[in-house]
């Protein structure tokens, strides 16, 4: 079993849609959990960041975390053509805060 | 903003080279990372750094050594470049106590090519 898994896509949606990216964790110590975003031939950006169960919302992002059943969520409202890119999810190890491992990413395509 | 920044965009090496890759960042972070990235396998750690002249092995560490002599400067060296070696490379930087609060920075990567 992967550490964090990412299910590969493409994850294809409508312009305007709310699009779901979704993400699972293997270790239970994990405290800090990130969303980048990756254009093709970039390097990832950080977009979200989420430490407490629940929801946290930037501007179009959403990120849901539920430490129980070890997933992490992200929502990107009203997407856009400019959304499309590979998005990453991060989560720190439990045995070191500074330490992160990342899934393999989720390719979202943003449909004109 | 933070800036991290890697010395070249592309790079074509020979098989045996010894390759240097640099890594700066201008903002005092303590901790600096060296990572590749491959499709199918996502990031995957290869050194990480602490600390001038402090550094532990992430999972593949393997045909790669590091060097930081400077707190802003992290080196990635290929003793003996193969043509598995031939991958994306991102540097990233991050501050020390809770840094995972912030998450990490990234370079804009250098694209290595063992031909």
């Amino acid at each position: 079993q992967k550490e964090v898994e990412q299910n590969s896509g493409p994850l294809s949606v409508p312009e305007g849609a709310i699009a779901s990216l979704n993400c699972t964790y293997s270790d239970r110590g994990s405290q800090s959990f990130f969303w980048y975003r990756q254009y093709s031939g970039k390097s990832p950006e950080l977009i979200m960041s989420i430490y407490s169960n629940g929801d946290k919302e930037d501007g179009r992002f959403t990120a849901q975390l539920n430490k129980a059943s070890q997933y992490v969520s992200l929502l990107i409202r009203d997407s856009q053509p400019s959304d499309s890119a590979t998005y990453l999810c991060a989560v720190n190890r439990g045995d070191s805060s500074y330490k992160l491992i990342f899934g393999s990413g989720t390719r979202l395509l943003v449909r004109p | 903003d933070v800036k991290v920044t890697q010395s070249s965009r592309y790079l074509v090496k020979r098989t045996g080279e010894k390759v240097f890759l640099e890594c700066v960042q201008d903002m005092d972070h303590e901790n600096m990372f060296w990572y590749r990235q491959d499709p199918g396998l996502g990031l995957r750690l290869i050194y990480f750094s602490y600390d001038v002249k402090m550094k532990e092995k992430g999972d593949i560490p393997e045909g790669y050594s590091v060097s930081r002599e400077k707190k802003e400067r992290f080196s990635l060296i290929l003793e003996s470049a193969s043509t598995n070696q031939t991958s994306m490379y991102l540097c990233a930087s991050s501050f020390e106590g809770v840094p995972t609060l912030y998450g990490y920075t990234f370079g804009s990567g250098t694209r290595l090519t063992v031909v």
